[in-house]
């Protein structure tokens, strides 16, 4: 079965600080994996994604992500932290066969001025 | 994202009560999905539908029920609800020809007491 881990429930970092929200996958074959955001009141919104190419994908709001194989992981990475981004972050990964989207735990970033 | 309606925003019942939780879209999208998050569970497929016709179990479909009335328009119902059914409920769509992307509604969040 498909699955990904968020091993962090929270991540703390200082307004400018870089920041790394990490994410590891269990697939069989090749993933697509996903980073979505959650603010408060909100729905998920989508980030970015990874299918198939170069490892570090780019995505919505400065954030990016690096895909590595050998690590099975996928962690969503920014250079300078906003307090702005302070938010609900889920990683996902997307079955092949029925295209649904399995999601991790979650992992709250909060982004201190 | 506000092509994606959930009606009510929030529901407060009592054990026992049916309840209807109503998804509309404007996205054109042939593909809708219904999830549930809990606190430290992130999110988890309720049912999801390919198209009218195509209706489909999740992981967690258990006294749950769906109707995909249009292509537009998805319905979750709890015939008898219970207080383990207290969360809050997202629908999403995607298009099948990019189906790796789903967009959020903006939630349900239901209490039963």
């Amino acid at each position: 079965a498909q699955s990904v881990a968020q091993p962090e429930d929270q991540v703390n970092v200082a307004e400018g600080n870089p920041l790394t929200v990490k994410c590891t996958y269990s697939v069989s074959g090749n993933p697509y994996l996903f980073w979505y955001v959650q603010y408060p009141n909100r729905g998920l919104q989508f980030l970015l994604k990874y299918i198939t190419g170069d490892n570090l994908v780019k995505g919505s709001y400065g954030f990016e992500a690096e895909f590595n194989k050998s690590q099975t992981s996928f962690h969503l990475k920014k250079p300078s932290a906003l307090v702005s981004d302070s938010a609900l972050y889920f990683c996902a990964v997307r079955e092949r066969n029925t295209d649904k989207l399995i999601f991790g735990t979650g992992t709250r970033l909060q982004v201190f001025p | 994202d506000a092509d994606v309606t959930q009606t009510p925003r929030n529901r407060i019942t009592k054990t026992g009560k049916r309840i209807m939780l109503e998804c509309s879209q404007t996205k054109g999208h042939d593909r809708m999905y219904w999830y549930r998050q809990d606190p430290g569970l992130g999110l988890r497929l309720i049912y999801y539908s390919f198209d009218v016709k195509d209706i489909n179990k999740g992981e967690i479909s258990d006294g749950y029920s769906v109707s995909r009335q249009a292509q537009a328009k998805f319905s979750l119902s709890l015939e008898s609800a219970i207080p383990n059914q207290t969360a809050l409920y997202f629908c999403a769509t995607s298009d099948r020809n990019r189906a790796d992307t789903q967009y959020f509604g903006p939630g349900t969040r239901l209490t039963v007491l």
